[in-house]
Formats: C-alpha cells, sequence, structure tokens
C-alpha cells in the first residue's frame, strides 16, 4: 500500500498569513494514464471531509484560489494564502493512483 | 446539489451483522462509482472499498476483505456496504462518497458504528 506521509502534524497561523503542508507519499503517484491523483481535502470541525484539490493542482468546484497545491511524483504541497477563520479544521492529502486509496493522517490548522 | 445521505448505523455486539445504505440526490447516481470511507473515533480517514457506477469493479481495503459488502441498486439511487463478523476496530464513522477522477468529490454526512458488547 501507499504510505502517504504528512507534516507538520498541526500549526498555528494568524488571520491573513500564510502556511504550507506538506504531503510526501511512498511511491510515486503517476499513474500509467500519466496523471498524479494526489488530492486535498478539508475537514472543518463536526464535518464531514470537502474536496479542495485534486490532480495535485486543480481546485476543486467553488474552492477559493487561496488555496494552491503543488508537486509531483512523491513530494506535494498544499499552500493556504491571506488564511480566514473558517480555514480551520484538518487537511488530509490522499492517493487515488492505486487501490487501496490512501490518505495522510491530517494536519490540525488552528488559527491564532 | 449532490447530496449523501446515509443511514442503518448504530450499536452492534462483536460477530453481528449490519448494512449501511447511503441514498444519493442531485446527480445521475448510474453514472458514478462510490466509495465507503470511515474514520474511527478522533483518528483519520481510512477508505473502506470502491464499487463501479456498473457494479463491474469492486475493491475493498484489506482490513475488511471477505467480511465486508458494497453493492449498489441504480434503480433505487442506493449504495449500501453489508458488515459481518464485525469487530470493536470497525467503530467508526462510515461516510459514503462519490467517486470523481480517482478521488472523493462529495460525501454524506456520516453514520456511525459501535461494535461493542
Amino acid at each position: 500500500d501507499v504510505v502517504m506521509t504528512q507534516t507538520p502534524v498541526s500549526l498555528s497561523v494568524s488571520l491573513g498569513g500564510q502556511v504550507s503542508i506538506s504531503c510526501r507519499s511512498s511511491q510515486s503517484l503517476v499513474h500509467n494514464n500519466g496523471n498524479t491523483y494526489l488530492s486535498w481535502y478539508l475537514q472543518k470541525p463536526g464535518q464531514s471531509p470537502q474536496l479542495l484539490i485534486y490532480k495535485v493542482s486543480n481546485r476543486f468546484s467553488g474552492i477559493s484560489d487561496r488555496f494552491s497545491g503543488s508537486g509531483s511524483g512523491t513530494d506535494f504541497t498544499l499552500k493556504i494564502s491571506r488564511v480566514e477563520p473558517d480555514d480551520l479544521g484538518v487537511y488530509y492529502c490522499g492517493q487515488g493512483t492505486q487501490y487501496p486509496f490512501t490518505f495522510g493522517s491530517g494536519t490540525k490548522l488552528e488559527i491564532k | 446539489e449532490v447530496q449523501l445521505v446515509e443511514s442503518g448505523g448504530g450499536l452492534v455486539q462483536p460477530g453481528r451483522s449490519l448494512k449501511l445504505s447511503c441514498v444519493a440526490s442531485g446527480f445521475t447516481f448510474s453514472n458514478y462509482g462510490m466509495n465507503w470511507i470511515r474514520q474511527a473515533p478522533g483518528k483519520g480517514l481510512e477508505w473502506v472499498a470502491y464499487i463501479s457506477s456498473g457494479s463491474s469493479y469492486i475493491y475493498y481495503a484489506e482490513t475488511v476483505k471477505g467480511r465486508f459488502t458494497i453493492s449498489r441498486d441504480n434503480a433505487k439511487n442506493t449504495l449500501y456496504l453489508q458488515m459481518t463478523s464485525l469487530r470493536s476496530e470497525d467503530t467508526a464513522l462510515y461516510y459514503c462518497a462519490r467517486h470523481g477522477e480517482r478521488v472523493m468529490d462529495a460525501w454524506g454526512q456520516g453514520a456511525s458504528v459501535t461494535v461493542s458488547s
């Protein structure tokens, strides 16, 4: 199975600030078809996860351009700029390149 | 608006069975693969199973293979998860999620399953 390692476990940021979350996979996430199926999800307190980013850098419908994804192969990053109160929660990276799909252990974002 | 509504959760004794349902609306259910993902209390996300739009392809996590069965009824816009031989470690909130291009692009609110004597 592909192991997804996220860092940091938690971070605290001031409103308006910028943060980066790292996600590393134990194997390349490049699929045979050339696509890289790395996605990012946000689980707000008491809510279900929601999709933010898919295929490394594509924002899902309705997602603010304050969220951006980058990376390739085994190393990926989620950046959140101009942090707002509604951004707090746990961020998960996930891979869909091969079954079983796997997720990182999560990064908890707190607002200072 | 895409909606996924799970039901069927509850308290069950170890070794017993339970069947979860997920009713979909707001999109053409028969065009999409579907997943079950679970989250143990205070823990992260664990993918459980996938079923393709026409039920031709089915995959399971090793932790549930042989005990859980994913199925769907496209005429009823409903996804199922039959869980047997339940263990304490199966205690979790079970989400159904729509399968986008190898991504979970819509999630339900979850059904709580507690396995305890």
